[in-house]
């Protein structure tokens, strides 16, 4: 399979623990984006990322969000501390360079549930 | 600050009719605007796309209308089938951007 591949698909903490999230891009793409979509709402962008390096996170919460993309391995979304209003489906998507950022791959998603 | 804003929630339309999914902006610094499709628990797949220089963009089936001086753009599937019921996101970015807007998304059902 040859798409982008999230997991878990779907996730449920209790409020306080931590939740991390998994994404790996198609082959051969290097830049990854992940988005929030609560329910009843369309996607809201969080951060874009590229190997090593965080190149725009403005849509990232300022307290208890984190997000990695190491030179291996998948990129991770980190949620410290969940509350509540936490959950949502994040997704995750990647494209081979930043001139096709438009046209992106999406992953299938991420369920987060906290209760 | 909603900038990019699908107005009908739901639309449904009989198989073999034209669907007009639509939306509207408000950001006069888009352009370059795309249509994803969601099926339930799966990710978005684009669909089709236009840049601000054009005001038509044909792909089989599927085609989408912008009118700038409106800042409004349009989808639309001929004939519609019962495959593409689905949710349509419009999205729009700038070329300087790395993000895109999403707007709240229009689900069609498209009926036998």
């Amino acid at each position: 399979n040859a798409g982008v591949m999230q997991n878990p698909r779907h996730l449920v903490r209790r409020r306080g623990q931590e939740a991390r999230l998994r994404c790996s891009p198609m082959k051969g793409h290097s830049h990854v984006y992940w988005y929030r979509q609560l329910p009843e709402e369309g996607l809201k962008f969080m951060v874009y990322l590229q190997k090593e390096n965080i190149i725009d996170e403005s849509g990232m919460p300022k307290e208890r969000f984190s997000a990695e993309f190491p030179k291996e391995g998948p990129s991770i979304l980190r949620i410290q501390q969940v509350v509540r209003g936490d959950s949502a489906a994040y997704f995750c998507a990647s494209s081979p360079r930043w001139a096709d950022i438009g046209e992106l791959f999406f992953g299938e998603g991420s369920r987060l549930t906290v209760l | 600050d909603q900038q990019v804003k699908q107005n009908s929630p739901s639309l449904s339309v009989q198989e073999g009719r034209i669907s007009i999914l639509n939306c509207d902006y408000t950001n006069s610094m888009f352009d370059y605007f795309l249509w994803y499709k969601k099926y339930p628990a799966e990710g978005p797949t684009f669909l089709i796309s236009i840049s601000s220089i054009k005001d038509k963009n044909e792909d089989g089936r599927f085609t989408v209308f912008l009118n700038k001086s409106a800042k409004h753009l349009s989808l639309h599937i001929v004939p519609s089938q019962p495959g593409d019921s689905a949710v349509y996101f419009c999205a729009a970015i700038t070329g300087t951007a790395s993000k895109l807007t999403f707007g709240t998304g229009t689900r069609l059902q498209v009926t036998l």
